[in-house]
């Protein structure tokens, strides 16, 4: 149980397009979901938190509009890169907290690996 | 910013052996987890240890918490190369339902069949 599912799990995309990201919680509700990004051998960055039909909570320095988050319903939340950039490439995480098993752990998407050229 | 720091950074033992990793963390808490990486992947929850804990087991697992110290150990008993993985710890302050964990650098293991 508590399965997360991160799609898609690699994206190659010409630099100036947008990308979309989906995390599914498969067997559960989720009452939050973050997105994080990690670069190589480095720690997980907290992008922002969202909550189901609520506006995101972005981290200091994290750009709402170029990260759009929409967390529609208790079992889906999408990231959208917008006009993406060399920089923006990154290998970004989904988690999420199953309000059914209290508020401790997360559970991680498989990660999505985005490359810009 | 990081909370949580690990060391060493990296570890490369024989199987059989037992690995042991160290978090340091500069805040208060409400608990302590600890995660498994594969390369390329997502994370997967370990353990976790309340502040009011000072040592939890699961399997081949066992984590300390020292609160006055501020930091936390891991250590895996009788490695296996498919051991071999990033380990994180991460600290959860509040413990609600919006608690945000913050992540170390991590610990590179490296289990030698």
């Amino acid at each position: 149980g508590a399965v997360v599912s991160q799609h898609p799990s690699r994206v190659i995309c010409k630099s100036g397009t947008s990308v979309k990201i989906e995390c599914r919680s498969l067997d559960f509700q989720a009452t939050t979901m973050f997105w994080y990004r990690q670069f190589p051998k480095q720690s997980l960055m907290l992008m922002a938190t969202s909550n189901e039909g609520s506006k995101a909570t972005y981290e200091q320095g994290v750009e709402k509009d170029k990260f759009l988050i929409n967390h529609a319903s208790l079992t889906l939340s999408t990231l959208t890169v917008t006009s993406a950039h060399p920089e923006d490439s990154s290998f970004y995480i989904c988690s999420a907290r199953d309000r059914g098993r209290g508020n401790e752990k997360l559970f991680f998407g498989s990660g999505t690996q985005l490359s810009v050229l | 910013s990081q909370q949580g720091e690990e060391d060493p950074q990296a570890l490369s033992i024989q199987e059989g052996e037992n690995a042991t990793m160290n978090c340091s963390y500069k805040t208060s808490i409400n608990n302590l987890q600890w995660y498994r990486q594969n390369s390329g992947r997502g994370l997967v929850h370990l353990i976790l240890i309340r502040s009011n804990e000072r040592e939890k087991h699961s399997g081949r697992l066992r984590v300390t918490l020292d609160t006055s110290k501020k930091s936390s150990s891991l250590l895996i008993t009788a490695s296996r190369a498919a051991d071999t993985a990033s380990y994180f710890c991460a600290t959860d302050a509040d413990g609600g339902a919006n608690s945000k964990l913050t992540f170390g650098k991590g610990i590179t293991l490296s289990v030698r069949p």
